[in-house]
């Protein structure tokens, strides 16, 4: 199958920094990437789509000003986590779809201290 | 916009023995129904999925059924193995299947 790969696996940071996670499609050209937040023992929630060359659109609740999101190339989306503060602590994952299925990336874990 | 609920959220048993997991979904546009597996700490992992077009679909141990009349689906594992122990999410899309709406996710558990 396609894979997706995403960058860092895990980071910690202090409040009031940025954090870039990258979003890679390595075998195929995703226009349209999808990111998720996954808080500890919870579903997986979507916040914003990323469309290559144009805007992303996001979810109801989610600030567009605070979680960046880039779609620069075919092969990359990357989502910035602005001002970061303990409460955005969750695992972060992109997808990508390929002949109508689903790709996650392996996920990145956000701490923020 | 969607909403999928999903039962049980916990669900132990014994090796051997089959689970089931039910789902429904409130979006009758909804047309692709993907089951995933999770791991803790790792990405969800694709186990089975049904179209709308569909009424059933099965590889090997796990099955899966859709009724588009009841909105509801459901995965049926027979002859669990410990190694299937995970939690397992139901999602329901449109057009997109990487944009889902997921499930909360059913904590399964085979005792040997």
């Amino acid at each position: 199958g396609a894979v997706v790969s995403q960058h860092p696996s895990w980071v910690i940071c202090k409040s009031g920094t940025s954090v870039k996670i990258e979003c890679r499609s390595l075998d195929f050209q995703a226009t349209t990437m999808f990111w998720y937040r996954q808080f500890p023992k919870q579903s997986l929630m979507l916040m914003a789509t990323s469309n290559e060359g144009s805007k992303a659109t996001y979810e109801q609740g989610v600030e567009k000003d605070k979680f960046l999101i880039n779609h620069a190339s075919l092969t990359l989306s990357t989502l910035t986590v602005t001002s970061a503060h303990p409460e955005d602590s969750s695992f972060y994952i992109c997808s990508a779809e390929e002949n109508t299925e689903a790709f996650f990336g392996q996920g990145t874990r956000l701490t923020v201290v | 916009g969607e909403n999928v609920e999903q039962h049980p959220s916990t669900l132990s048993v014994q090796e051997g023995d089959s689970a089931v997991i039910k789902c429904t979904y409130s979006d009758s546009a909804s047309n692709y129904f993907p089951w995933y597996k999770q791991e803790l700490g790792k990405r969800p992992q694709l186990i089975i999925d049904i179209r709308s077009n569909v009424g059933e679909k099965k590889d090997q141990r796990i099955a899966v059924t859709l009724n588009k009349t009841a909105k509801h689906f459901s995965l049926h594992i027979t002859e669990t193995q410990p190694e299937d122990s995970a939690v397992y999410f139901c999602a329901a899309s449109y057009t997109n299947a990487g944009k889902s709406t997921f499930g909360d996710g059913t904590t399964l558990t085979v005792k040997p």
